[in-house]
């Protein structure tokens, strides 16, 4: 049971680059989401997602963007990276409802220089 | 407004002995749940313990438990018999059970940094 996986691990851009952040589930969980994590800030929501097809905003959407084409599947793209977008990413995973914890990956460390 | 707050950014505790991380929580919905999340240096986010807003019995979970005070909106983690490996970065976290988003959106406290000295 492999849990939340996330890829890459690592990532430097440039400004103004973009990418797609992965992360796949395999515990059929419907609500999955994005959280960011600035030093002294804890993590805060990106966006989230409570089925295939169904996103919407957190706390922090502006420069992401997510689609849910499928159960497992979650990437979240940056589409011009900016500085400001340098943290450690997070996705998470969760029953529908009733669940007690998130399930977290391991992260993604990325920097935009 | 803080949702969530963590007032020791930093804290030390000898091996063995016990420890009390605070947290307080803002609310207004009568269902949530408060949980505590353990990150070692290594990064990922190990789940330690949940207490849902309903519960009258504080929980506990294994060398973890969870002091509730619901009328002060307080949720301390107490780490009994502390071991060197307990040194992590320790996360307050609330989930408000919000029908739109299946109750799964979880807040975070800025965190409280543990070292356990030998």
């Amino acid at each position: 049971n492999a849990g939340v996986t996330q890829t890459p691990k690592f990532q430097v851009l440039k400004t103004g680059q973009s990418m797609t952040l992965q992360c796949a589930q395999d515990m059929n969980h419907e609500y999955m989401s994005w959280y960011r994590q600035d030093p002294g800030m804890g993590l805060r929501l990106i966006h989230y997602s409570v089925g295939a097809g169904i996103t919407d905003q957190g706390e922090v959407p502006n420069g992401y963007n997510v689609s849910r084409s499928t159960t497992e599947d979650f990437p979240l793209r940056l589409l011009s990276a900016a500085p400001s977008q340098t943290s450690v990413y997070f996705c998470a995973s969760s029953f529908q409802m009733g669940g007690r914890e998130a399930f977290f990956g391991q992260g993604t460390r990325l920097t935009v220089v | 407004a803080q949702k969530i707050t963590q007032t020791q950014p930093g804290m030390f505790v000898q091996e063995k002995e016990a420890v009390t991380l605070d947290c307080t929580y803002d609310t207004s919905d009568q269902s949530y749940g408060l949980f505590w999340y353990k990150q070692p240096s290594s990064g990922e986010m190990i789940f330690l313990i949940y207490q849902g807003s309903y519960d009258e019995q504080n929980a506990t979970e294994g060398r973890y438990s969870l002091n509730f005070q619901k009328a002060r909106k307080s949720a301390n983690l107490v780490i009994s018999a502390s071991q060197l490996g307990d040194s992590a970065m320790y996360f307050c976290a609330m989930r408000e059970d919000h029908f739109d988003n299946y109750g799964q959106n979880f807040v975070f406290g800025p965190g409280t940094r543990l070292s356990v000295l030998p």
